[in-house]
């Protein structure tokens, strides 16, 4: 069973800095089928990154992905007020199942 | 514009069942990958199992299996999920989701139906 970890659980910055969140997966994620959520309080998950680095419509480029096989970052350029969030990696899994990250709280300092 | 819309809030006894809907408009239906997922509270996102609705086949997370089923009404553009033997645990909110054009994501989201479990 494919487990994805996310790291650190939270992180705690101020506007104007950057931010890195790490997920890694237990075994090799095959093309780079990993994406990134973002969720804000009372409200649903809206996709972020897809396909490890590809932004999704109407994300600002300051929102970029990296990573290869099993080690995935989200980094966040400069951080704005609307940003803190929680974050979650998700991954396609072979026979039609998906997986979720535990997910990463970024909050204000 | 891409929208799902869910039905409201359900308050269930433990041991019975619900029926969640999703009804989606201003794209296609037919050929999407739909699933939900749920989210305990101050808890992460969990995937429960999905349907194309043109192949009308689910598919369902093993953890749920035997206890959810997850159908979809072409006709109205309607996919529901319903979840059975409720326990506390079941407590959630309840997404439906609509996968990308390559069904390895989820590009848009239901507002989300608020289960509450309890005796």
């Amino acid at each position: 069973e494919l487990v994805l970890t996310q790291s650190p659980g939270t992180l705690s910055l101020s506007p104007g800095e950057r931010a890195t969140l790490s997920c890694r997966a237990s075994q090799s994620v095959g093309s780079n089928y990993l994406a990134w959520y973002q969720q804000k309080p009372g409200q649903a998950p809206s996709l972020l990154i897809y396909g490890a680095s590809n932004r999704a419509t109407g994300i600002p480029d300051r929102f970029s992905g990296s990573g290869s096989g099993t080690d995935f970052t989200l980094t966040i350029s400069r951080l704005e007020p609307e940003d803190f969030a929680v974050y979650y990696c998700q991954q396609y899994v072979s026979s039609s199942m998906y997986t979720f990250g535990q997910g990463t709280k970024l909050e204000i300092k | 514009q891409v929208q799902l819309v869910q039905s409201g809030a359900e308050v269930k006894k433990p041991g019975s069942s619900v029926k969640v809907s999703c009804r989606a408009s201003g794209g296609t239906f037919n050929t999407y990958v739909l699933s939900w997922v749920r989210q305990a509270p101050g808890q992460g996102l969990e995937w429960m199992g999905r349907i194309i609705p043109i192949l009308g086949i689910p598919n369902y997370a093993q953890k749920f299996q035997g206890r959810v089923t997850i159908s979809a009404d072409k006709s109205t553009s309607t996919v529901y999920m319903e979840l059975s033997s409720l326990r506390s645990e079941d407590s959630a909110m309840y997404y439906c989701a609509r996968g990308t054009e390559d069904r390895l994501y989820f590009g848009h989201w239901g507002q989300g139906t608020l289960l509450t479990v309890s005796s």
